[in-house]
């Protein structure tokens, strides 16, 4: 059965602090592991990451994916309030994970 | 530009009765996606349309069934609702059809009574 795993699945930090968001996947016929923000009710589209190893970056934002391993970390640095969020991974659009509940306090 | 622009927003139904909810997929979007995300858990794929056809379904009953119009819009209708059927619908809109981001809709919230 395919499936995405993601984990922790809340975290509470405070301003600054740098967490990481990990996320594993079972899935035939793998393509593509997205990264989304959810805030409220429309996810928002943060990473693509198709090719093993090569990180991408957006800002305070990093992600990188294992393709031998199976798995993609986001990482966030510096953390802001702005941050709090859901965020979901998903594999080729089609299987997503229960999300890492963000929370950062002042 | 618009992005994808998703109606109703909120709806109440009774056990029973069906639903068509609507979404316009953003501009230069060919490819329309819908899911449906239960409280507290992720997004759960139901079906995918491209060129007015289902390109990929989710595991989902028969009850759940859409349709993609020459303009690429879409509809998801579910038929005999459930009160488990309570949740966000999203839809996604992306081009081309596999392997990329999708932009999502602010959903629609569906609760049976």
């Amino acid at each position: 059965e395919d499936k995405v795993v993601q984990s922790p699945l809340s975290l509470v930090v405070h301003e600054g602090d740098t967490v990481t968001l990990n996320c594993s996947y079972e899935v035939t016929n793998f393509r593509s592991l997205l990264w989304y923000k959810q805030e409220k009710k429309a996810p928002t589209f943060l990473f693509m990451l198709t090719s093993s190893g090569i990180e991408k970056k957006s800002g305070r934002l990093s992600s990188i994916l294992d393709k031998k391993e199976l798995f993609s970390i986001l990482n966030i640095t510096a953390t802001q309030t702005g941050d709090s969020a859901v965020y979901l991974c998903a594999a080729d659009q089609f299987y997503f994970g229960t999300g890492t509940s963000l929370t950062v306090i002042p | 530009d618009a992005g994808v622009t998703q109606s109703p927003t909120h709806l109440i139904k009774t056990r029973g009765q069906q639903v068509t909810l609507r979404c316009s997929p953003k501009s230069g979007h060919d490819t329309v996606s819908w899911y449906q995300q239960a409280l507290g858990q992720g997004p759960q794929f139901i079906f995918q349309y491209y060129e007015e056809e289902e390109r990929q379904r989710g595991n989902f009953p028969d009850r759940f069934s859409g349709h993609q119009f020459p303009n690429y819009s879409s509809e998801l209708n579910v038929n005999a609702l459930l009160l488990g059927d309570s949740a966000l619908y999203l839809c996604a809109s992306s081009f081309p059809p596999l392997n990329a981001e999708a932009f999502f809709g602010q959903g629609t919230r569906l609760t049976v009574v």
